[in-house]
């Protein structure tokens, strides 16, 4: 079963560092997501993409967070410099629908401890 | 935009009771209400969703019922087992004009918990 896949699994940096995150959805999903989510919470969208386009990255801090998707396949978000608050579970995410609903297939997220 | 709230934040209940988690939304203009099960240190995976033009679904021991009046989307969990011990997420899709996304707001989670 093709599946969603994040690297690194685990990351820690200590702050004013920078950290990227890589994402590999699954083929032939247009739609890919970075998520957020901070122990005891649910997942905050940072940014959306529909094939190399960014659709929605109202929640993510521009000033230190940046995500692209290049050839509309796979992802880096990166984080830099990166502060103690930003210590979180990244969640990459994809869908093949375009028409506002549809299932997301997330991958094993990546987690970031900063120090 | 969209504020979507869980209650209870934890749920004990015994081995083949059944569980209940509520979900409230704010946007009127949401349409789709899925709900995500992530146990501990793994992904979360989709387990059951609904659409506002339907009020419930089934889906073998889960279901979920939907009041737009009232905003709110619900969890049914029948003949519980230890399997089912997790976080469960509630999502609504607001309506946001000019994307044609599915743009998701999720809830905090609610842990169940199945006491064998």
């Amino acid at each position: 079963e093709a599946e969603v896949a994040q690297s690194p699994r685990y990351k820690i940096t200590e702050k004013s560092q920078a950290v990227a995150f890589w994402c590999d959805p699954i083929s032939g999903h247009a739609t890919l997501y970075w998520y957020r989510q901070i122990l005891g919470q649910g997942p905050e969208l940072l940014v959306q993409f529909q094939d190399e386009s960014v659709v929605d990255d109202s929640q993510l801090p521009k000033d230190r967070f940046s995500a692209e998707r290049l050839k509309g396949v796979d992802s880096t978000l990166k984080i830099q410099p990166a502060e103690l608050g930003d210590s979180a579970m990244y969640l990459c995410a994809s869908s093949s629908g375009t028409s506002g609903t549809g299932e997301l297939f997330f991958g094993e997220g990546s987690r970031l401890t900063v120090l | 935009g969209e504020n979507v709230e869980q209650h209870p934040s934890t749920l004990s209940v015994q081995e083949g009771d059944s569980a209940v988690i509520k979900c409230t939304y704010s946007d009127s203009a949401s349409n789709y209400f899925p709900w995500y099960k992530q146990e501990l240190g793994k992904r979360p995976q989709l387990i059951i969703d609904i659409r506002s033009n339907v009020g419930e679904k089934k889906d073998q021991r889960i279901a979920v019922t939907l009041n737009k009046t009232a905003k709110h989307f619900s969890l049914h969990i029948t003949e519980t087992q230890p399997e089912d011990s997790a976080v469960y997420f509630c999502a609504a899709s607001p309506r946001v004009m000019g994307y044609g996304n599915n743009r998701l707001a999720f809830g905090k989670g609610n842990q169940v918990v199945v006491i064998p």
